[in-house]
């Protein structure tokens, strides 16, 4: 059975202090590591995929990588609008998502 | 380009009784899906559809829970009879095909049960 585990559950940072956040899976046949963030009262929001180990992605502040059993996501110089719950997702039929890390940034 | 839209935003039932869930996809979206998104948890799908047939219904309780996706466009997600542990966000998401990992997501339909 797909498993997804994200740490930490909850995370707070300075305004400028980086940080990452873990998603360690264990899957059959992935076709896909995805990452997508979360605001309250909101839907998910897609945020990167990742294919095979050793890729990485980014955007502005975030950067996502990948290897054979986890995925990380990196924080860099966080701002307050940074603040949500990111969620990761493995794909190998349907995507199984992990329970999230909450993160705070403060001012 | 219009997003999924979702009604209702809230709903508050008593247990027992029925409930259901609206959902328009993004224009041209071939996969419509429902998770279930239980507070301090990821979400669950219930069901995936491609146009109006069912890919994965595997984790549908399908003593309660049904779906349908009629014309391959709109969907409705209903809960006959709802129970306490029904109490969650219900998401809906699109996506180009079905083999997308890319999820747009609905604000979701927060369904309380007492």
């Amino acid at each position: 059975e797909d498993q997804v585990t994200q740490s930490p559950e909850a995370l707070r940072l300075q305004e400028g202090e980086s940080s990452s956040l873990n998603c360690s899976y264990t899957v059959s046949g992935l076709r896909g590591l995805f990452w997508y963030r979360q605001d309250p009262g909101k839907g998910p929001e897609f945020l990167f995929t990742l294919y095979s180990a050793g890729e990485e992605k980014e955007k502005e502040r975030l950067k996502a990588t990948l290897t054979k059993k986890e995925s990380f996501l990196h924080i860099t110089a966080p701002k307050p609008e940074d603040s949500a719950t990111y969620l990761c997702a493995v794909q190998a039929y349907a995507l199984n998502f992990g329970k999230g890390t909450s993160l705070l940034v403060t001012p | 380009e219009a997003g999924v839209a979702q009604s209702p935003r809230y709903k508050i039932i008593e247990k027992r009784q029925s409930v259901a869930f609206w959902c328009n996809p993004i224009s041209g979206h071939a996969t419509l899906y429902w998770y279930q998104q239980i507070l301090g948890q990821g979400p669950k799908l219930l069901i995936q559809f491609q146009n109006n047939g069912v890919v994965d219904d595997s984790q549908l309780p399908k003593d309660r829970f049904s779906a349908e996706r009629l014309k391959g466009v709109d969907s409705t997600l209903k809960i006959q009879p709802a129970k306490l542990e029904d109490s969650a966000v219900y998401l809906c998401a699109s996506s180009l095909g079905p083999g997308s990992g890319e999820l747009f997501f609905g604000e979701g339909s927060r369904l309380t049960v007492l």
